[in-house]
């Protein structure tokens, strides 16, 4: 199976600050890694899919990028809002695996 | 617009079963992979399992492997999950989700989700 490991568990930031969350695959996936933010009582929503595509609707403050097996979600100009649980999934192969998840605090 | 409706959760003893279900609607249920996906309280999201939406192959995770029966009913527009030999680490909050795109010969990754119907497995 392949393990995904998150970084950091959790973060604070400041409004219009930049955050970073890590996403280390124990093997290669190639591009095939989603985003999710999921906020409390709700279901996750789908920010980001193919490592780099912006779901429609999502803005562009969320960027997706990709070096190895490492991928890298970029949230900028931080906004009370985007306090949420984000978590990145694989879907190269089955089972499909999460992320541990990232407590994102404003 | 697409909306997914999960029932049948409630309190199971250790050992026992339980059937959940999804109705979909607003889109062509038999077109899509559609999955199970859990989550505990205050835990991480875990992909329990899920079935194709080209050949009706249908995946499951380690940790249901054997106990846990993926289904769908296409003339009802309705998901199944059969839960059997149930254990308290199987209590969660259990989601309907569906693949983005049509087709997959494989799910993939979610678009759309149910609200939720939650799971107590306890003596």
């Amino acid at each position: 199976d392949i393990q995904m490991t998150q970084s950091p568990s959790s973060l604070s930031a400041s409004v219009g600050d930049v955050v970073t969350i890590t996403c280390r695959a124990s093997q290669d996936i190639d591009n095939y890694l989603v985003w999710f933010q999921q906020k409390p009582g709700k279901a996750p929503k789908s920010l980001i899919y193919g490592a780099s595509t912006l779901q429609n609707g999502v803005p562009s403050k969320f960027r997706g990028s990709r070096s190895g097996t490492v991928f890298t979600l970029t949230i900028s100009s931080l906004r009370p809002e985007d306090s949420a649980t984000y978590y990145c999934q694989q879907y190269n192969s089955h089972p499909l695996t999460f992320g541990g998840g990232t407590k994102v605090e404003i | 617009d697409v909306q997914l409706v999960e029932s049948g959760g409630g309190l199971v003893q250790p050992g026992g079963s339980l059937r959940l279900s999804c109705v979909g609607s607003g889109f062509s249920f038999r077109d899509y992979a559609m999955n199970w996906v859990r989550q505990a309280p205050g835990k991480g999201l875990e992909w329990v399992s899920g079935v194709s939406g080209s050949d009706d192959s249908v995946y499951y995770a380690d940790s249901v492997k054997g106990r846990f029966t993926i289904s769908r009913d296409i003339s009802k527009n309705t998901l199944y999950l059969q839960m059997n030999s149930l254990r308290a680490d199987d209590s969660a909050l259990y989601y309907c989700a569906k693949d983005q795109f049509p087709g997959t010969p494989k799910p993939f990754f979610f678009h759309d989700w149910g609200q939720g119907t939650l799971v107590t497995v306890s003596s």
